[in-house]
């Protein structure tokens, strides 16, 4: 079965730091761009963060850019994103998410459960 | 970067109404369009890719449709299942982006 289970969301101060895990299983992990969204309490979902397979290639939205980091480790089959200078606005649920296949331009198709982050002094 | 905007924000509609929602893109783009629907506490579910292809295992009842800055995701028959909130994503470019959801309300 194919499964992603993400990891590592807490409550933490303004300022501080946390790091996402996202498990992958059931699939060849290496050669699918993953993909990191939040969803604030009450509001939409927000495209955060995209890496491409082999984690050379990143993306960031602008409200995130300079302070996150996204990396994979293909031989442990997981995902990060690396959270720094955290703000109020970073509270949400975040998932991760797997490419539909292996092409450049994909929907993403498998999600996990997600983690919730709580930035709160 | 490129904006969705979708409409209606909120759609109250009975079960075995047809309902369609659009979402609109600020720049002209390719067919990189996806709907998803989001219940509450559930993760997203993909329903259609490539702005017109229905996901494996995803009711024939819903369908996409749309190129160039206008698309739509129609609902032919609404099941009590099917009240939800749906999303447009583009991954058209970087960084993909997401409509403000639709929120589907029992009428």
């Amino acid at each position: 079965e194919v499964q992603l289970l993400e990891s590592g969301g807490g409550l933490v101060q303004p300022g501080g730091s946390l790091r996402l895990s996202c498990a992958a299983s059931g699939f060849t992990f290496n050669i699918y761009a993953m993909t990191w969204v939040r969803q604030a309490p009450g509001r939409g979902l927000e495209w955060v963060s995209g890496i491409r397979e082999s984690g050379d290639v990143t993306y960031y939205a602008d409200s995130v850019k300079g302070r996150f980091s996204i990396s994979r480790d293909n031989s442990k089959n997981t995902l990060y994103l690396q959270m720094n200078s955290l703000r109020a606005g970073d509270t949400a649920i975040y998932y991760c998410a797997k490419d539909r296949t292996s092409s450049w331009y994909e929907a993403m198709d498998v999600w996990g459960q997600g983690t919730t982050v709580t930035v709160s002094s | 970067d490129i904006q969705m905007t979708q409409s209606p924000s909120t759609l109250s509609a009975s079960v075995g109404d047809r309902v369609t929602i659009t979402c609109r893109a600020s720049q002209s783009m390719s067919s990189w369009l996806a709907w998803y629907q989001k219940k509450p506490e559930k993760a997203p579910k993909l329903l259609i890719y490539k702005a017109s292809s229905l996901e494996s295992g995803v009711p024939s009842r819903f369908s996409g449709s749309g190129s160039g800055t206008e698309f739509t995701l129609t609902i032919s028959s609404l099941q009590p299942d099917d009240f939800a909130t749906y999303y447009c994503q583009q991954y058209n470019s970087y960084p993909n982006t997401f409509g403000q959801g639709t929120k589907l309300e029992i009428k």
